[in-house]
Order: structure tokens, then C-alpha cells, then sequence
């Protein structure tokens, strides 16, 4: 079955470090995400990204951050200077469709800043 | 911003039981719910998507419920197995944007 893939992991970065976190979407999806989860806390929605642009993003989702989709398969969230607070689990999603549809997750990437 | 809240936080049952929780969300502008199942160290996988006031979605032991005009759904799980234990999340998206907005979850644990 089909699913989304996450690289790496587990990231260790320092404050003030740039990171790329990276996610293939499944093959014919068309709407992809990034959620965080901060440890103890809710997961929390970043931005979503369609038709190689943003569609809609959060408050979290500051001039800190940026997605791209580099070519045809690959989905990356790129932090600049990190912040010990940006630690968290982050997920990268994908949706055939939009609202009404299943967004299928990837198992996440640990980013944890020191 | 939205408030979607589940209830109870965690939850101990033992094989066999049958168990349910609840999720709240708010009413208005209300376009769908989503349940999820998030087994520790794997992605969360989506159990149902629902949409209109009074659906019942059904897979395997697992059902789940919705009105949406008091703001609610409702997942059941029958004769609880082991290997149910998970955290079962619930998100709403109201129609302005694609966005899901999560509860807190209700961690499912099922002793044999």
C-alpha cells in the first residue's frame, strides 16, 4: 500500500541552524501538508500546499519557515535560525483531494534543537 | 481559531470491553470531521471522514457517530482487542480552508 515517507527520523540541530526536513507524498496526491506536534501539546496545522504554491497556512507558520517542492516526488519544510522552541515532531501529510478527503500522514521527524 | 476537544484523555479497559470516547468541536461552519488511530512510533492512519449531520461509519469493530449541530462525534470500539491500544485523535475543518484543527486525543490502552 502506498504511503508517505519522512527523512530523517530524528534531527539534531543548534539554535540558529538552518534544517530541511524532508517527505515524499504518496505518488498521485496533489494536496500536500506539514503538521508539528510539540511533546505534551496538540498537533497543530503549519500549511498546506497546492498546485505548487501555498494554499493556506498558520499563525505558527512565519517567515522562519518555508515549503517547496523541489521536483516530482519530494516535499520539504525548511526552518531558518532554529529556535530551542521549535522542537517538536513534524508530519508531513498528503491528500488526493482537498477538506473532504483522508490525509494520509508520515511517520514524522523528530527535530530536536539544543 | 477552532477548539476541538476529546474526552477522556486516556483510558485503561480490559480485552473484551467495549469502549467509547467523545470529541467536540464547534458547530458553526462546520465541513468535517476526522478520526485518526496513531499506534506509538507509526503514522497516524485515517479511520474515517465525515461530513454530514446524523453519519454512522463502521470499520471492523470500529464505529463512530456525528451531529453536528451540537458539535460532537462519538467512536466506538467493540470487544476491545490489545492490539487497539492507541491514541485515537480526532480534527474538524470548518469551511474556510483545508486546515485540521486536532483534539488533544484519548490514549486507548487494553489489557489482555
Amino acid at each position: 500500500e502506498p504511503e508517505v515517507t519522512q527523512t530523517p527520523s530524528h534531527q539534531v540541530t543548534q539554535m540558529g541552524q538552518e534544517v530541511i526536513l524532508r517527505c515524499v507524498p504518496i505518488s498521485n496526491h496533489l494536496y500536500f501538508y506539514w503538521y508539528r506536534q510539540i511533546l505534551g501539546q496538540k498537533v497543530e496545522f503549519l500549511v498546506s500546499f497546492y498546485n505548487n504554491e501555498i494554499s493556506e497556512k498558520s499563525e505558527i507558520f512565519d517567515d522562519q519557515f518555508s515549503v517547496e517542492r523541489p521536483d516530482g516526488s519530494n516535499f520539504t519544510l525548511k526552518i531558518r535560525s532554529t529556535k530551542l522552541e521549535d522542537s517538536a515532531m513534524y508530519f508531513c501529510a498528503s491528500s488526493a483531494q482537498t477538506v473532504g478527503n483522508e490525509q494520509y500522514f508520515g511517520p514524522g521527524t523528530r527535530l530536536t534543537v539544543t | 481559531i477552532l477548539n476541538v476537544e476529546q474526552s477522556p484523555q486516556s483510558l485503561h479497559v480490559q480485552e473484551g470491553d467495549s469502549t467509547n470516547f467523545t470529541c467536540s468541536f464547534p458547530s458553526s461552519n462546520f465541513y468535517a470531521l476526522h478520526w485518526y488511530r496513531w499506534e506509538t512510533a507509526k503514522s497516524p492512519e485515517a479511520l474515517f471522514v465525515m461530513t454530514l449531520n446524523g453519519d454512522e461509519k463502521k470499520k471492523g469493530r470500529i464505529s463512530a457517530t456525528l451531529n453536528t449541530k451540537e458539535g460532537y462525534s462519538y467512536l466506538y470500539i467493540k470487544g476491545s482487542q490489545p492490539e487497539d491500544s492507541a491514541t485515537y485523535l480526532c480534527a474538524s475543518i470548518n469551511n474556510a480552508g483545508n486546515m485540521l484543527t486536532f483534539g488533544g486525543g484519548t490514549r486507548l490502552m487494553v489489557k489482555p
